[in-house]
């Protein structure tokens, strides 16, 4: 019984596509991110959703579109993708922000390569 | 701003010896601070986080985490390593004053051999 469930886990597209890597977390949580793992292993957050509002937006490109239709679920959308998209992402939720000091938890991740 | 250093990409040891993984960090309030593992081709395991009270912090998988205000630390320990904990470790942290975000450390490879 996934917490945070992400799909697909891996996708191979080519440049210029647009593809949605979908994301539902069944743990009740008020909050949403998407973050994003380069090929270093770096992660940066990419956005995060409170009640289905946006609260951080991390200097992505216009091109990432995340669209939250309620709290449970927390879609990306990338428009013309790129080689340098090449990367996981992943999706996460915590209740609230770090007030509670609250614990944020990850999806699996989605393997994204772009050819 | 606020920001984590994991000062070692590597961390090398055999099994049934302790493993230690730093942390330092840098916020303008108080922490919270957290340790996140991941197994190859995996997501993000939550470990443990300290967020007030006793400094030394107990959580999954036998790992502790011991939180120094003065020395900005939180590393990550185990008194004695097993080969199942060769992974990526992650160390973030949240600041209070900025409620959203998790920074995250650059990870350290954990490596234990048999």
């Amino acid at each position: 019984d996934t917490a945070v469930s992400q799909t697909p886990k891996y996708l191979v597209t080519q440049m210029g596509n647009d593809k949605s890597i979908k994301c539902e977390q069944n743990l009740g949580h008020d909050t949403m991110y998407w973050y994003k793992q380069d090929s270093k292993k770096f992660l940066k957050i990419m956005f995060s959703y409170n009640n289905k509002e946006l609260i951080i937006n991390e200097t992505v490109p216009n091109r990432f579109s995340p669209k939250s239709p309620d709290k449970a679920h927390l879609n990306l959308h990338i428009n013309s993708l790129e080689l340098g998209d090449s990367a996981v992402y992943f999706c996460a939720s915590s209740q609230g922000g770090a007030i509670s000091g609250n614990t944020i938890y990850f999806g699996e991740g989605s393997w994204l390569t772009v050819v | 701003a606020q920001s984590v250093a994991q000062p070692e990409d590597q961390v090398n040891v055999a099994e049934g010896n302790p493993l230690t993984v730093k942390c330092t960090y840098s916020v303008s309030g108080n922490p919270y601070l957290f340790w996140y593992v991941q197994y190859p081709n995996r997501g993000l395991q939550f470990l443990l986080k300290y967020i007030t009270g006793d400094n030394l912090v107990k959580g999954s998988y036998g790992f502790e985490a011991e939180f120094n205000k003065s020395q900005t630390s939180f590393h990550l320990k185990k008194p004695s390593a097993l080969v199942s904990d060769s992974a990526l470790y992650f160390c973030a942290v949240r600041d209070r004053l900025n409620d959203y975000k998790l920074s995250f450390g650059a990870g350290t490879t954990v490596t234990v051999r048999a």
